[in-house]
């Protein structure tokens, strides 16, 4: 089955730049997906496709996908960014037909 | 505005059975496959079963499989997850997701879910 690792938790300080990675066999071949989800909330979808953005989401969020490695990026944090992150793709090759990462715990210091 | 409200959580013995449904609105639910995922307490997402728009194709986590059974009713505008033989590991909250486009495999919106507790 398909396994996508994700760090349990990043750090940063407000105005700087976070990056959490979603680490998967060639998963540069894949379409990425990113959740955001808030305690008690339900997720939201932050980016698509890799790195395209649904309507509403700020443009300090933003994706990348390459090689083994994806990427998601959140410029200029805010304290409103602080939350858990699961990147997720569709693996269609297997039974395993949806697969999510573990989650990222960001905390904004 | 679109919207899913799922509905059918509960308190469930061990063994028990659990029919969720989840309402949609504000789009045209025969046009988009739906999904089913799960969050155990303190634990990370997981998906749990999908369903394409006419019913025609239908996966399942292998943690549910042969347990779990999707279904949906687009007259109705619903999506439902009848779930028996309910295992201690079954507790989690419940979302309905709606897919993105044919193909894409991305999930947008969610609705607020619902919780299952399995427990004697």
């Amino acid at each position: 089955s398909y396994v996508l690792t994700q760090p349990p938790s990043v750090s940063v300080a407000p105005g700087q730049t976070a990056r959490i990675t979603c680490g998967g066999n060639n998963i540069g071949s894949k379409s990425v997906h990113w959740y955001q989800q808030k305690p008690g909330q339900a997720p939201v979808l932050v980016v698509y496709d890799d790195s395209d953005r649904p309507s509403g989401i700020p443009e300090r969020f933003s994706g990348s996908n390459s090689g083994n490695t994806a990427t998601l990026t959140i410029s200029r944090v805010e304290a409103g960014d602080e939350a858990d992150y699961y990147c997720q793709v569709w693996d269609s090759s297997s039974d395993h037909y949806v697969v999510f990462g573990g989650g990222t715990k960001l905390t904004v210091l | 505005e679109v919207q899913l409200v799922e509905s059918g959580g509960g308190l469930v013995k061990p063994g028990g059975s659990l029919r969720l449904s989840c309402a949609a609105s504000g789009f045209t639910f025969s046009s988009y496959s739906m999904n089913w995922v799960r969050q155990a307490p303190g634990k990370g997402l997981e998906w749990v079963s999908s369903i394409s728009s006419s019913s025609s194709y239908i996966y399942y986590a292998d943690s549910v499989k042969g347990r779990f059974t999707i279904s949906r009713d687009n007259a109705k505008n619903s999506l439902y997850l009848q779930m028996n033989s309910l295992r201690a590991e079954d507790t989690a909250v419940y979302y309905c997701a709606r897919d993105g486009p044919p193909g894409t495999g991305w999930f947008d919106p969610w609705g607020q879910g619902t919780l299952v507790t399995v427990s004697s």
